[in-house]
């Protein structure tokens, strides 16, 4: 199947440092991504849709200015978490969306990264 | 929009027994319900899906079931082996919801020895 690769798959940063998490399809073209968040023991959470070549589409409650999304290829989106706090430790998963499969695309998940802020 | 309930949160059965975990949906609009199964660390992998138009799926040990009149499906494991265990999340999206995955709470599934 398609892969998703996820880098870094963990990362460990000092409170108010910003970081950058790269979600890139492999082997086929996304012209969306979606970004997740899981908490542990959570279910995930949508946070945003990422669009090639357009601003990314958030989900009510999540602040586009800390969470910002970058795709500016069709194999390439990116999340930066800026001024990172403690609260904003979590599983950040994305996936591509591939052509075919209902109902519009199936969807391929990436690994996850896992961000620990100190 | 849409909800997405998931039971039972934790499930622990005897290696060989069978596994079922229900969820329903609120939105009467979605017609595409995949199940993934995540481990630990891990991003979710996608194990089984269904479309609204048919009512069950099958695939070696794994299989689902709908009832869109009830806005309920189901995830069925037989011959449960310890390498089934890790957490499942059922979802749900519809055509022109953006692909957009409402997920479960998830289950986490042990399977004794």
């Amino acid at each position: 199947g398609a892969v998703v690769s996820q880098h870094p798959s963990w990362v460990i940063c000092k409170s108010g440092t910003s970081v950058k998490i790269e979600c890139r399809s492999l082997d086929f073209q996304a012209t969306t991504m979606f970004w997740y968040r899981q908490f542990p023991k959570q279910s995930l959470m949508l946070m945003a849709t990422s669009n090639e070549g357009s601003k990314a589409t958030y989900e009510q409650g999540v602040e586009k200015d800390k969470f910002l999304i970058n795709h500016a290829s069709l194999t390439l989106s990116t999340l930066t978490v800026t001024s990172a706090h403690p609260e904003d430790s979590s599983f950040y998963i994305c996936s591509a969306l591939g052509a075919g499969g209902p109902p519009g695309g199936e969807l391929f998940f990436g690994e996850g990264s896992r961000l620990t802020v100190l | 929009g849409e909800n997405v309930e998931q039971h039972p949160s934790t499930l622990s059965v005897q290696e060989g027994d069978s596994a079922v975990i229900k969820c329903t949906y609120s939105d009467s609009a979605s017609n595409y319900f995949p199940w993934y199964k995540q481990e630990l660390g891990k991003g979710p992998q996608l194990i089984i899906d269904i479309r609204s138009n048919v009512g069950e799926k099958k695939d070696q040990r794994i299989a689902v079931t709908l009832n869109k009149t009830a806005k309920h499906f189901s995830l069925h494991i037989t011959e449960t082996q310890p390498e089934d265990s890790a957490v499942y999340f059922c979802a749900a999206s519809k055509t022109g919801g953006g692909n957009k995955l409402t997920f479960g709470t998830g289950t986490q599934l042990k399977v004794e020895l």
